[in-house]
């Protein structure tokens, strides 16, 4: 069975920094590119970044020089490294996997809430 | 930017009604567009991909058409448990892709 499960969310300062991490299980993961996409709260949904099989990084410029993907096929893990935090940046975290030529979004983890406030 | 617009933004329906949902890409995206449904407090779910492709173990009701900017999803016969929040999203640019700003489907 594939599961997602992001963990690492919490409350944060502004400009304050944040490290979030999801397991992946029940699939080969290195195979897979893998999204982060966020929900800001009775708000739709926002793509944050991408990484590739090989490595290869995407970012919206909402995040582009704040946030950081990286994976560890190793460990099975995805990351996002956020920094400079905003009170905007506040939301629902999710992972997703990528499948149908990386086109679509087959599987989502339940999703970290991140909330930046003083 | 490739931006989605989603209409109506919420669509009052009754058990056993066909819906239609419609979403508009600022240009054309050919056949690269993807349907999602969420229920409050739940990671959205993969419905429709490629523009009319059901998504393995999605009910045969949902289904969607179009390309190049005009696209619809249609629910043929509501169920109760169809009643949630609809999102479209483009994934002609991706990986970068973007969303529709999402349709509540409410009990009439």
């Amino acid at each position: 069975e594939v599961q997602l499960v992001e963990s690492g969310g919490g409350l944060v300062q502004p400009g304050g920094s944040l490290r979030l991490s999801c397991a992946a299980s029940g699939f080969t993961f290195s195979s897979y590119d893998m999204h982060w996409v966020r929900q800001a709260t009775g708000k739709g949904l926002e793509w944050v970044s991408a990484i590739g099989t090989a490595g290869d990084t995407y970012y919206p410029g909402s995040v582009k020089g704040r946030f950081t993907i990286s994976r560890e096929n190793a460990k099975n893990s995805l990351y996002l490294q956020m920094n400079s935090l905003r009170a905007g940046d506040t939301a629902v975290y999710y992972c997703a996997r990528a499948v149908h030529g990386g086109n679509s979004f087959d599987y989502w983890g339940q999703g970290t809430l991140v909330t930046v406030s003083s | 930017d490739i931006q989605m617009t989603q209409s109506p933004s919420s669509l009052s329906a009754s058990v056993g009604d066909r819906v239609t949902i419609t979403c508009r890409a600022s240009q054309s995206i050919s056949s690269y567009l993807n349907w999602y449904q969420q229920k409050p407090g739940k990671a959205p779910k993969l419905l429709i991909y490629a523009a009319s492709s059901l998504q393995s173990g999605v009910p045969s009701r949902f289904s969607g058409s179009g390309s190049g900017t005009d696209f619809t999803l249609t629910i043929s016969s509501l169920q109760p448990e169809d009643f949630a929040t609809y999102y479209c999203q483009q994934s002609y640019s991706t990986p970068q892709v973007t969303f529709g700003q999402g349709t509540r489907l409410e009990i009439k």
